[in-house]
Parts: C-alpha cells; structure tokens; sequence
C-alpha cells in the first residue's frame, strides 16, 4: 500500500516553454502532498505543501507565479514549471501522506531537463 | 542549531557489521520520527518509523528514540553492499504536515 506515481519520470523541454509534472496517489487518499526538488548530490529541498481544494503554501524563495501547484482531488497534485530555464533543470520529487502520522510516501521522481 | 543534524559521512562499513547513523535534533522537532533511505538517483523510500522513546525493530533495522537526549539512531545489522545508500532522518516540526528532513548520510557497505 502508499504508493505515489509520477509522470512524467523525465522530461526535456526547450528554455521558454512550460512543463507540468503529475503525482497521484494510486490506493489512498492524500490529505496533503508535498513538492521537492533536489539538485545534484544536495540535501531535499522542499518547494511548497498542497492540501486538496486549497491554494498551495510555498516556501521561502519558491516563486509561486513560476511553480504553479494545484491539488484537484485527494489522489492527484499538478506542478507546472511556467517559462522554464536551464536552472530549473532539476529532479522533483512529490510526496504524500494520509492520516495525522506525519509519513510521507514519495513517489519516484521527474527528472527535467531544460536546454 | 539546524532542526535535524546528521553527519554527512561517508560512513563505510564491511560487509556483515552494524551500521550505526545518527540524527540530533532541536525543541521545535518533538514527536514523530523517521527513517528514509534513497539511492542514487532515486526517490527518498520510508523505512522506519518511530514515536515513543525506546528502540523499535523490523527485521535487520532497529531505530532508537532518545527524547531526553534529542537524538534518534538507526541501526542495520548484518549490513549489505545493497545497503549502500544516503539515509535521511526526519521529524515533525509542529504538526502532522510539518516534517523536517536532516541533509542525510551516505552509508557505503563493503564487500
């Protein structure tokens, strides 16, 4: 059980252009999603909390007119990447949870790539 | 003081021994725990997680809760090179949504 898809797994898109990236919750329903994203041998870094029905919550620095979050259901969470650039070229990676335990299931990543 | 430290290793081990990985964390971090490993290139996967003080045990990983002294361990016995891999120690910070990963160590078991 818990598990989370994503899709693409990876992605390359040309500078300029926009790129949405879905996480589903395939048997349980998430009460709040999460979005990572992860540089090269660096540390996760969260980007923003999404409950269904509710506007996302980003964090410090996360641009939330370039990272665009919506959360239409409890089993399924969009990110689009709006004008990407090169730096956005990273690995982004969603979770989620139910329930109040606090665990987080991840799903298995999108890889973008922006030339 | 950062909400959840680890040491950032390498921690290399043979083949078969205990690989032993630390967590610390701050007062804002105080009620659940938990163990993630990711491989390269891969997702962060749970493996452990933990609520109370004491050790908690599933199959050749057992985690450890020290509230008094803020820390929380992750032991794996018999190690494999399989388990070569970054582990990520995590807490809530406030609430059940709030989790806050450590940087993670990089555990290499070898042959």
């Amino acid at each position: 059980g818990a598990v989370v898809s994503q899709h693409p797994s990876w992605v390359i898109c040309k500078s300029g252009t926009s790129v949405k990236i879905e996480c589903r919750s395939l048997d349980f329903q998430a009460t709040t999603m999460f979005w990572y994203r992860q540089f090269p041998k660096q540390s996760l870094m969260l980007m923003a909390t999404s409950n269904e029905g509710s506007k996302a919550t980003y964090e410090q620095g996360v641009e939330k007119d370039k990272f665009l979050i919506n959360h239409a259901s409890l089993t399924l969470s969009t990110l689009t990447v709006t004008s990407a650039h090169p730096e956005d070229s990273s690995f982004y990676i969603c979770s989620a949870i139910t329930g109040t335990s606090g665990e987080q299931y991840f799903g298995p990543g999108t890889r973008l790539t922006v030339t | 003081q950062k909400e959840v430290e680890q040491n950032s290793g390498p921690l290399s081990v043979p083949e078969g021994a205990i690989a032993s990985l630390n967590c610390t964390y701050s007062d804002r971090v105080s009620q659940s725990f938990f163990w993630y490993r990711q491989y390269s290139g891969k997702s962060p996967e749970l493996i452990m997680s933990i609520y109370s003080n004491g050790d908690k045990e599933d199959g050749r990983f057992t985690a450890q809760l020290n509230k008094a002294s803020q820390y929380v361990s992750l032991l794996i016995r018999d190690s494999q090179p399989s388990d070569s891999a970054t582990y990520l120690c995590a807490g809530n910070s406030g609430g059940y949504q709030k989790v806050t990963f450590g940087t993670g160590t990089k555990l290499q078991v070898i042959p």
